[in-house]
């Protein structure tokens, strides 16, 4: 089945020290989406990549970067984690052209920051 | 400010009747609507949407309805199931650019179905 995958599903890391969040779809989508959410919140959009085209949200914070090294990846760096930033990250896809406002997300990577 | 608002928390129906769930939104902008179903430890599965164009969409059980002029959008799930019971998103679009669209989500309404 054509999916999105997030890896790991949980992660705890230390105060300070660098994250990596993975993300790959089998679903031959051009644009993928980093969200995060809070407990009770709104998902709220980090980034996007357009194929290699990067758009990043004007509130999302320096700390927080991505890279997409080809069509079926996408990575969440967070390069100090604070406490602030333990939630979900969920990683989305949608594709150009037909139903192209639908996007279909992962399940998610629920981060712990000791 | 929310641009997207869900304003019930949570929602508890009866097995067999109709659940309704309300969504209201700020930005004229938004122009396609999406419900999003989401269980615990788990992402956020499509449901149904609905474009400004239209006001109603029917996919078997749930409809979306949508008031443009109210800004007010609802999802109506009939009958209620048991495995109803989740987190009921609603998501309004705006394009963000060349092949891509910004979702802004709603809070999320809780929806529990008593068998």
């Amino acid at each position: 089945d054509a999916m999105v995958i997030q890896n790991p599903r949980y992660q705890v890391t230390q105060f300070g020290k660098p994250v990596t969040l993975s993300c790959s779809q089998t679903l031959n989508h051009n644009v993928m989406y980093w969200y995060q959410q809070k407990s009770s919140q709104a998902p709220k959009l980090l980034f996007h990549y357009y194929d290699k085209d990067f758009n990043n949200e004007a509130d999302t914070p320096d700390n927080f970067q991505s890279r997409r090294p080809n069509t079926s990846f996408c990575f969440l760096d967070i390069r100090s984690p604070g406490l602030g930033d333990a939630a979900m990250y969920l990683c989305a896809t949608s594709r150009v052209g037909w139903d192209q406002e639908t996007q279909y997300f992962g399940p998610g990577t629920r981060l712990l920051v000791l | 400010d929310q641009q997207v608002k869900q304003n019930s928390p949570s929602l508890s129906v009866q097995e067999g009747r109709i659940s309704i769930l309300n969504c209201d939104y700020t930005n004229s902008m938004f122009d396609y609507f999406l419900w999003y179903k989401k269980y615990p430890a788990e992402g956020p599965t499509f449901l149904i949407s609905i474009s400004s164009i239209k006001d109603k969409n029917e996919d078997g059980r749930f409809t979306v309805f949508l008031n443009k002029s109210a800004k007010h959008l609802s999802l109506h799930i009939v009958p209620s199931q048991p495995g109803d019971s989740a987190v009921y998103f609603c998501a309004a679009s705006e394009h963000s650019g060349a092949g891509s669209y910004q979702l802004t989500f709603g809070k999320g309404t809780k929806l529990s179905v008593i068998p």
